[in-house]
């Protein structure tokens, strides 16, 4: 089991323009959570979905941020119209179950110049 | 609110030396302690949770709920344990899924 897949590891975007970050679960997990990490601060929650459902948005910012998880294909976390504030790392993690234990992958490191 | 509290940004410690990294935390209800490490260059991934009360790489975590601290030791450092270290913690009901971490320590195990 390759573990959950991100790409692309680095991203690099200037002001304005728009930002996909991708994630693959684990095989067999359909729960699928999203966390940003600020420079010096820990991970923060900010979606949580299932296949085709968004079960919980609420730490993701209500403006220019989305997440989608589609029937076949991978979580879609899409920013547009970056801002330098933007600039992040992005995790996605993976579960087989709702309580179960949480599988980190690599991350995506933005950088919104 | 949930919180994690890290108190430590950096632990220097030598080979061999006892170590002890501090996670308090902040919650109304009962929560769900986890430590997770993230080696160099590798994912973060989790350690030990403290419903598991197992000991993993030789760490352990007790859950003081009086203290409302959930400190991760080992007795003797290892070159290998140098990495950053997070605590966080899931709350119980609705939402419990959240993980909240801490801003995190890294170990650093001099030889």
């Amino acid at each position: 089991n390759a573990g959950v897949m991100q790409n692309p590891r680095h991203l690099v975007r200037r002001r304005g323009q728009e930002a996909r970050l991708r994630c693959s679960p684990m095989k067999g997990h359909s729960h699928v959570y999203w966390y940003r990490q600020l420079p010096e601060e820990g991970l923060k929650f900010m979606v949580y979905l299932q296949k085709e459902n968004i079960i919980d948005e609420s730490g993701m910012p209500k403006e220019r941020f989305s997440a989608e998880f589609p029937k076949e294909g991978p979580s879609i976390l899409r920013i547009q119209q970056v801002v330098r504030g933007d600039s992040a790392a992005y995790f996605c993690a993976s579960s087989l179950g709702l309580m179960e234990t949480q599988y980190f992958g690599p991350g995506t490191r933005l950088l919104v110049l | 609110a949930q919180r994690v509290t890290q108190p430590e940004k950096l632990l220097s410690v030598f080979k061999g030396a006892p170590v002890e990294l501090k996670c308090n935390y902040s919650y109304s209800g009962s929560p769900e302690l986890f430590w997770y490490v993230q080696y160099s260059r590798q994912r973060l991934q989790l350690l030990l949770r403290h419903i598991s009360r197992e000991s993993i790489k030789g760490f352990t975590a007790d859950l003081n709920k009086g203290e409302t601290s959930f400190h991760l030791k080992k007795p003797f450092a290892q070159e290998e344990d140098s990495a950053m270290y997070y605590c966080a913690l899931s709350g119980s009901g609705a939402g419990s899924y959240q993980l909240t971490f801490g801003k995190g320590t890294k170990l650093s195990v001099i030889p």
